[in-house]
């Protein structure tokens, strides 16, 4: 069982609507949780970087939620577009011996039509 | 400021062949991750290197190395190419503070290399 489930796996929206994607992780304890988009053929990029002490933090239409204590975390993409149609990453990092440990999230694959 | 540069972009090689990728990092960026990603698994972090080290590693077999020159361009070799082993392979580059970056320093991804094994 992954450590970091997303949910949907895919979704469908129409252009200027709202969309709330999920990520359930079991890691912990955790230094930050952070939320990343991935255009066809690009390199994830990052969108939100949140400790475990934050509950909210925004990138313009995006809005990353936190809840550490039932270890759940959304994205919040406000007013789609076109080019928000991507795959978006949960990941979460922990801190072991000085070293980072990376547990990512399959993704959820998303579809803005006009 | 240039961004990190993955070559080749896409390599078709047959099993048994082993294959080398590189990553040239954004420059004043000294440590180099890499990953792998597949539909079935995602993203799964190989191993990261910093100063010409491997600082770091994931749970993949020896068939998988890398290695870091001075300019901190970094090589990921993989031997013996198995057909599991068709997939997007991304490096991230960032200022020292692990594969992901820190806080206030996170890493770059680059564009990836598609390795198909057929």
């Amino acid at each position: 069982k992954n450590q970091v489930e997303q949910s949907p796996q895919s979704l469908i929206i129409l252009e200027g609507k709202n969309c709330t994607l999920q990520c359930n992780y079991t890691v912990s304890p955790f230094s930050n949780l952070r939320w990343y988009k991935q255009d066809t053929g690009r390199g994830p990029v990052s969108l939100t970087i949140m400790t475990f002490s934050e509950n909210t933090k925004s990138n313009g239409r995006y809005t990353a939620t936190l809840d550490a204590d039932t270890k759940q975390s959304s994205l919040h993409i406000t007013a789609s577009q076109l080019s928000d149609s991507a795959s978006y990453i949960c990941v979460v990092i922990q801190y072991s011996g000085g070293y980072q440990k990376v547990t990512f999230g399959i993704g959820t694959k998303l579809q803005v039509i006009p | 400021k240039a961004g990190v540069t993955q070559t080749p972009r896409y390599l078709i090689k047959t099993r048994g062949q082993q294959v080398t990728l590189s990553c040239s990092p954004i420059s004043g960026h000294r440590s180099v991750s890499w990953y792998q990603q597949t539909p079935g698994q995602g993203l799964q972090f190989l191993f990261e290197y910093f100063s010409e080290t491997q600082r770091n590693k994931g749970n993949f077999p020896g068939r998988f190395s890398g290695r870091q020159f001075s300019n901190s361009r970094s090589e990921m070799n993989v031997s013996t190419l198995e057909l599991g082993d068709s997939a997007l392979y991304l490096c991230a580059s960032s200022l020292p503070g692990g594969n992901l970056g820190t806080m206030n320093t996170e890493a770059f991804f680059g564009q990836g290399t598609r390795l198909t094994v057929v």
